[in-house]
C-alpha cells in the first residue's frame, strides 16, 4: 500500500510565522499535491508538482509556496501565516489517476 | 456554472437503507470518475474508480456514470453506521491535470 505521511496532525502557529508542512510518500510517485479543506468550500488545490523541482500553481496559491527537492518529499510553506490560513491541509500523491491522501494537518493560526 | 456540483447534505438515513449520492458536472472532457470516503479527522480514501459510462459494483457499493447526462452516482446498499462519513466525487480528464472534487456529502447512518 502507498503511504503518504504528513509530519504533523495538529499545529498551532502565530500570525506572521513562517510555517513548513511536510509530506513524504514511499512509492516513487512523480505527482504530488497540496490541498486545503474548509467547511462548505470542499477541497481546494494550492500547488502541485509533476516531478522533482517542478511546481505548478493550483486554484489558491496566494500566500503559499512549495518545495520539491526530492521525489518523495513535497513541502508546503506559508511565508507569513495569517488567521485565514487556519484550515485542514491535505497532501496527496498520484499514480495512473489514483490519488492517495495523507491523514491531514490541522493548522490553527492565532 | 461550477465544474462539479454535489449536494453537501447532511443526509441522515436509518441502518439498512439504500443511499444514493450524486454529482453533476459541466466539462465533457472528464473521463475518469472516482468516489472518495472521508471519515472525520482523516484524509480521503479511494472507494470507487470508473472509466467511461456504465456501472461498477464492489460489495455493497455501486458507482454509476452517465456521460451523456454528465451525472455520476454512488449507491450504498444495506447501509451501516460505519458508512457514516463524507463522500466526495472526483473527476479527471484525459490530460495530466489534477482531480476536480465535489464539495462532499456528509452521510449519517443511524442504528
Amino acid at each position: 500500500d502507498v503511504k503518504v505521511t504528513q509530519s504533523s496532525r495538529y499545529l498551532v502557529k502565530r500570525t506572521g510565522e513562517k510555517v513548513f508542512l511536510e509530506c513524504v510518500q514511499d512509492m516513487d510517485h512523480e505527482n504530488m499535491f497540496w490541498y486545503r479543506q474548509d467547511p462548505g468550500l470542499g477541497l481546494r488545490l494550492i500547488y502541485f508538482s509533476y516531478d522533482v523541482k517542478m511546481k505548478e500553481k493550483g486554484d489558491i496559491p496566494e500566500g503559499y509556496s512549495v518545495s520539491r527537492e526530492k521525489k518523495e518529499r513535497f513541502s508546503l510553506i506559508l511565508e507569513s501565516a495569517s488567521t485565514n490560513q487556519t484550515s485542514m491541509y491535505l497532501c496527496a500523491s498520484r499514480t495512473t489517476g489514483l490519488y492517495t491522501f495523507g491523514s491531514g494537518t490541522r493548522l490553527t493560526v492565532v | 456554472q461550477k465544474e462539479v456540483e454535489q449536494d453537501p447534505g447532511p443526509l441522515s438515513v436509518p441502518e439498512g437503507a439504500i443511499v444514493s449520492l450524486n454529482c453533476t458536472y459541466s466539462n465533457s472532457a472528464f473521463q475518469y470518475f472516482m468516489w472518495y470516503r472521508q471519515y472525520s479527522r482523516k484524509g480521503p480514501e479511494l472507494l470507487m474508480y470508473t472509466y467511461s459510462s456504465g456501472n461498477k459494483e464492489d460489495g455493497r457499493f455501486t458507482a454509476q456514470v452517465d456521460k451523456s447526462s454528465k451525472y455520476i452516482s454512488l449507491f450504498i446498499r444495506d447501509s451501516q453506521p460505519s458508512d457514516s462519513a463524507t463522500y466526495l466525487c472526483a473527476l479527471e480528464n484525459s490530460g495530466n491535470t489534477p482531480l476536480v472534487f465535489g464539495k462532499g456529502t456528509r452521510l449519517s447512518v443511524i442504528a
